[in-house]
C-alpha cells in the first residue's frame, strides 16, 4: 500500500541556516511527489511537485526537493530560511488512484530561532 | 484563474446539532473535488471525494456525509455532531495530476 513517512515531527532552525525536511515513500511505481506547506489556521499551499523528468525540483519561495528512487525519499531543502517559513510542511504522494487521490505525511513543523 | 472558496471560516457548534459546510470552485468545471479532516495537531485524513455531481464516495465511515448538488459545490453534512467531529476540514479541486486547497472551515464542537 503507499504510505508517506516524515520521521521528524517537529524542527528548530536558525533563521539563514539551511534548511532539510526528510520525507519517505512506499509505492510499486513512479509516483507523483508534492510537499505543501500550511501556516496556521490556513489552507495548504503547494510548494513544488514532481512527476518525471529532472529529479531536482524547484519551487516557490526558494525551496527545493531532490527525487531519489533508490531511497524512496523527497527531501526539501531551503540554502537559508527566512523567519516567515516558520509552518507544518506536508510531502504527499499520488498517481496511484484514477480518482487522483493522494495520500500524506503527518508533517513536520518548523520553528525559525531568531 | 481557478478560486476556491470555502463557508463559512470559522463555526462553534453544540453537539448533537447539524452541520452544512460549503465548497465552490470558481473557474474550472467538473473538477474532481476532496473532503478532507485535519484534527489538532495532526495530518489530512481523506473524508470523501467526488468526480462529478451526485458521485461521491466516502473514504472513513463516520458521522458525516457530502453531497454534489452542483458542477463546482461541495457539500459536508451531518445531522448530529460528535465532540470528535471538531477539527480543520479543508476542500480541494484536483487539476494536472495536483490538487489545490481551499482556506478551510474551523469547526469546533461544545
Amino acid at each position: 500500500a503507499q504510505s508517506v513517512t516524515q520521521p521528524d515531527i517537529h524542527i528548530t532552525v536558525s533563521e539563514g541556516a539551511s534548511l532539510e525536511l526528510r520525507c519517505n515513500y512506499s509505492y510499486g511505481a513512479t509516483p507523483y511527489l508534492f510537499w505543501y506547506v500550511q501556516s496556521p489556521g490556513q489552507g495548504l499551499q503547494l510548494l513544488l511537485k514532481y512527476f518525471s523528468g529532472d529529479t531536482l525540483v524547484q519551487g516557490i519561495k526558494g525551496f527545493e526537493a531532490e527525487f531519489k528512487r533508490s531511497q524512496s525519499s523527497f527531501n526539501l531543502r531551503k540554502p537559508s530560511v527566512h523567519w516567515s517559513d516558520a509552518a507544518e510542511y506536508f510531502c504527499a504522494v499520488g498517481g496511484y488512484s484514477s480518482a487522483s487521490k493522494i495520500i500524506f505525511g503527518s508533517g513536520t513543523r518548523l520553528s525559525i530561532r531568531p | 484563474s481557478q478560486t476556491i472558496h470555502q463557508w463559512p471560516a470559522t463555526l462553534v457548534q453544540p453537539v448533537g446539532s447539524p452541520l452544512s459546510l460549503e465548497c465552490t470552485v470558481e473557474g474550472t468545471s467538473n473538477p474532481n473535488l476532496y473532503w478532507y479532516r485535519q484534527a489538532a495537531g495532526r495530518g489530512l485524513q481523506l473524508l470523501f471525494y467526488s468526480v462529478g455531481i451526485g458521485q461521491i464516495s466516502s473514504e472513513v465511515p463516520q458521522n458525516l456525509s457530502a453531497s454534489r448538488p452542483q458542477d463546482r459545490q461541495f457539500i459536508l453534512s451531518s445531522k448530529k455532531l460528535l465532540l470528535s467531529d471538531s477539527g480543520f476540514y479543508l476542500c480541494a479541486w484536483y487539476r494536472t495530476d495536483t490538487q489545490y486547497f481551499g482556506p478551510g472551515t474551523r469547526l469546533t464542537v461544545l
